[in-house]
């Protein structure tokens, strides 16, 4: 089974500073694709970068940014000019392309807080 | 920009109770599915469903829990004797195939058993 490991419970940012949110996970698989979505005191999920695992190219999304190390099983996401509206909780998923059911496993998650 | 819609927002339910939560998926989607969200918890997958059958469930998906394609449009999860343990964050999502598409999740319901 395939497991997300988010080892950063808490992390802060000065408004305008870039952060980065770890995230690693264990597969057998090399097919699958991986996820971060972030979580605002609403508690909606929002899709904020996916990565393709056949896909070198590491996924960007205007500010947000990921830094995808296969071998190593690592999928960190970088926030660069952080706004205060980017204070939430950040989750990273994976999904496995090597299914019938699609779902998707997530990390324990990140609280992010933006310092004005 | 179409959107997963769920419905309560809020349930506030007694335990033992029976609860119905309802989800309109995107209307073009055909593979759906409930997660929950204890609180200060990570989302958990509880079940997916395709073609009017299960195609995978947890091992929180138990006996109390079941899910439904009444019509073309609604989809619901049913606890049939809640639970204090139960109280949660529920997310409906949906997606047009299967893992090469994204999931997209409604605004969930928080349900509270009392």
């Amino acid at each position: 089974a395939q497991t997300v490991t988010q080892s950063q419970p808490e992390m802060s940012v000065q408004e305008a500073e870039t952060v980065t949110l770890s995230c690693t996970y264990d597969t057998s698989e090399s097919d699958y694709y991986l996820f971060w979505y972030k979580q605002p005191p609403s508690r909606q999920m929002i899709l904020v970068i996916r990565q393709e695992a056949y896909k070198q190219q590491n996924a960007t999304e205007n500010r947000f940014s990921v830094n995808f190390q296969k071998a190593a099983k690592s999928f960190s996401l970088k926030i660069s000019d952080s706004q205060l509206g980017d204070a939430a909780m950040y989750f990273c998923a994976y999904r496995s392309r090597n299914t019938n059911a699609g779902k998707s496993t997530f990390g324990d998650g990140t609280t992010l807080t933006v310092k004005p | 920009e179409p959107e997963v819609t769920q419905t309560p927002s809020h349930q506030v339910t007694q335990m033992g109770q029976e609860v119905i939560l309802r989800c309109v998926p995107i209307s073009n989607h055909l593979y759906f599915y409930w997660y929950r969200q204890i609180l200060g918890q990570k989302v958990e997958f509880l079940v997916s469903f395709y073609n009017n059958e299960i195609s995978e469930k947890s091992e929180i998906f138990d006996d109390q829990f079941s899910v439904e394609r009444p019509d073309g449009s609604n989809f619901t999860l049913k606890i049939r004797s809640t639970k204090l343990e139960d109280s949660a964050m529920y997310f409906c999502a949906s997606s047009v195939g299967l893992a090469g598409t994204e999931q997209y999740f409604g605004p969930g319901t928080r349900l509270t058993v009392t």
